[in-house]
């Protein structure tokens, strides 16, 4: 089955500390993966997407992920965390809808990772 | 360029009723998709809409329907109203029609609350 799993709950950085949340995904084909961050009362901001080629990508506000296949993670980092950056994040797999006969699909979330940044 | 707008922001409705959610999608977007995020939880795929038609619907029951309007605009409605519903609603929109791996745009959602 298709799924995306976020190990951590909740974690605490201090501001200009580095950073790296953790995503894991199960799918049986190249999947196309997704880092999302949501703000109290906001909707989800794309962060950065892979699709494919490089493994590294780069993404808005200095964060970046890398694909590894052989671990089946898609791990989200940042050199020096900002006190904006707290939020909640999530990581998302674009999977294929079943049944319906075409290349439709949606995305899978994980349950996120909630991020707080000591001053 | 208009991002992804819905309303209303905030919604109390009772057990057994009935409620509408709306969503503009960006400009130039024809692809309309519904998530239902419970607190603590990741968003959950509830259904798509492409041209006016549904494009695929995630794991949940008939009383949660939807429309999509010649301006791409979109409404999700869910009658009788199960304290489980309550959970913040995001609708998303995308330009490609759907396909698999299209990147979505979310809005700020409508966060509905079942008494």
């Amino acid at each position: 089955a298709q799924s995306v799993t976020q190990p951590d709950i909740h974690i605490t950085v201090s501001e200009g500390a580095s950073l790296e949340l953790r995503c894991n995904y199960s799918y049986g084909a190249t999947p196309y993966l997704f880092w999302y961050v949501q703000s109290p009362g906001q909707g989800l901001q794309l962060l950065l997407k892979y699709f494919s080629g490089d493994t590294l990508v780069q993404g808005i506000k200095g964060f970046e992920a890398e694909f590894k296949r052989s671990q089946s993670s898609f791990n989200l980092r940042k050199p020096s965390v900002h006190w904006s950056d707290a939020a909640e994040y999530f990581c998302a797999v674009g999977a294929a809808l079943g049944g319906y006969g075409g290349s439709q699909g949606n995305l899978i979330f994980g349950k996120g990772t909630k991020l707080s940044v000591k001053p | 360029e208009t991002g992804v707008t819905q309303s209303p922001t905030h919604l109390i409705k009772t057990r057994g009723q009935q409620v509408t959610l709306r969503c503009s999608s960006q400009s130039g977007h024809n692809t309309v998709s519904w998530y239902q995020q419970a607190l603590g939880q990741g968003p959950q795929f509830i259904f798509q809409y492409y041209r006016e038609e549904e494009n695929g619907r995630g794991n949940f029951p008939p009383r949660f329907s939807g429309l999509q309007f010649p301006n791409y605009s979109s409404e999700l409605n869910v009658n009788a109203l199960e304290l489980d519903d309550s959970a913040l609603y995001l609708c998303a929109s995308s330009l490609g029609g759907g396909l698999q791996g299209e990147t979505q745009y979310f809005g700020p959602g409508t966060r509905l609350l079942v008494l």
